[in-house]
């Protein structure tokens, strides 16, 4: 079956640094992926849908400058927090489709999250 | 706006027990409704799902029931066991099914009693 991997699983940084979280697609190509933030015991909540070769699109109320979202490949995604605060300690999730499918949710694979602590 | 709610919130059930998780929906434009398991730690993973065209559907012990009029579907594990402990999220997304139209619900924390 499809296969998404993350990396980190869990990180620690200081305030005021930058961090970067990948998302990678192992068996199968993925036009499109999709980063999810998850506090402790809530849902998840879209953050951007990431489009290979082109820019991200963010739900309203993210901040395109805090999360910087690139998918330079067809099999790797990043999310970089930058200039992170302990507000922004979270559980970041990634899925992805594979490509040539509907992007449906149907045919989603979620990693299996990255969860940073900012100090 | 919530348009997916989920109950309960948490849930304690005996070993060989029937688990039972409520969601209810708003928007009529959904059409896709699966249910994700997320074990601490990890991320989610799809169960089962069901589309509106069918009032249930079974796959082993977890079985969804569909209520088109009512807006509601459930999620039924039957024979719970300890390894079913986790934490289970109805989903509906709308039109084509588009990964991006994806509401999850609240979440539900089972726990299966040995």
């Amino acid at each position: 079956g499809a296969v998404v991997s993350q990396h980190p699983s869990r990180v620690i940084c200081k305030s005021g640094t930058s961090v970067k979280i990948e998302c990678r697609s192992l068996d199968f190509q993925a036009t499109t992926m999709f980063w999810y933030r998850q506090f402790p015991k809530q849902s998840l909540m879209l953050m951007a849908t990431s489009n290979e070769g082109s820019k991200a699109t963010y739900e309203q109320g993210v901040e395109k400058d805090k999360f910087l979202i690139n998918h330079a490949s067809l099999t790797l995604s990043t999310l970089t927090v930058t200039s992170a605060h302990p507000e922004d300690s979270s559980f970041y999730i990634c899925s992805a489709s594979p490509r040539g499918s509907s992007s449906g949710a149907n045919v989603l694979t979620f990693g299996a999250g990255s969860r940073l602590t900012v100090l | 706006q919530q348009q997916v709610k989920q109950s309960p919130q948490s849930l304690i059930v005996q070993k060989g027990g029937i688990s039972i998780i409520n969601c209810a929906y708003e928007n009529t434009a959904f059409d896709y409704f699966p249910w994700y398991q997320q074990f601490p730690g990890k991320g989610p993973a799809l169960l089962i799902a069901i589309r509106p065209d069918v009032s249930e559907k079974k796959e082993g012990r977890f079985t969804i029931s569909f209520n088109k009029s009512a807006k509601q579907f459930s999620l039924h594990i039957m024979d719970s066991q300890p390894g079913d402990s986790a934490t289970y999220f109805c989903a509906a997304s709308k039109g084509d099914g588009s990964a991006r139209q994806l509401t999850f619900g609240s979440g539900t924390q089972l726990t299966v009693l040995p």
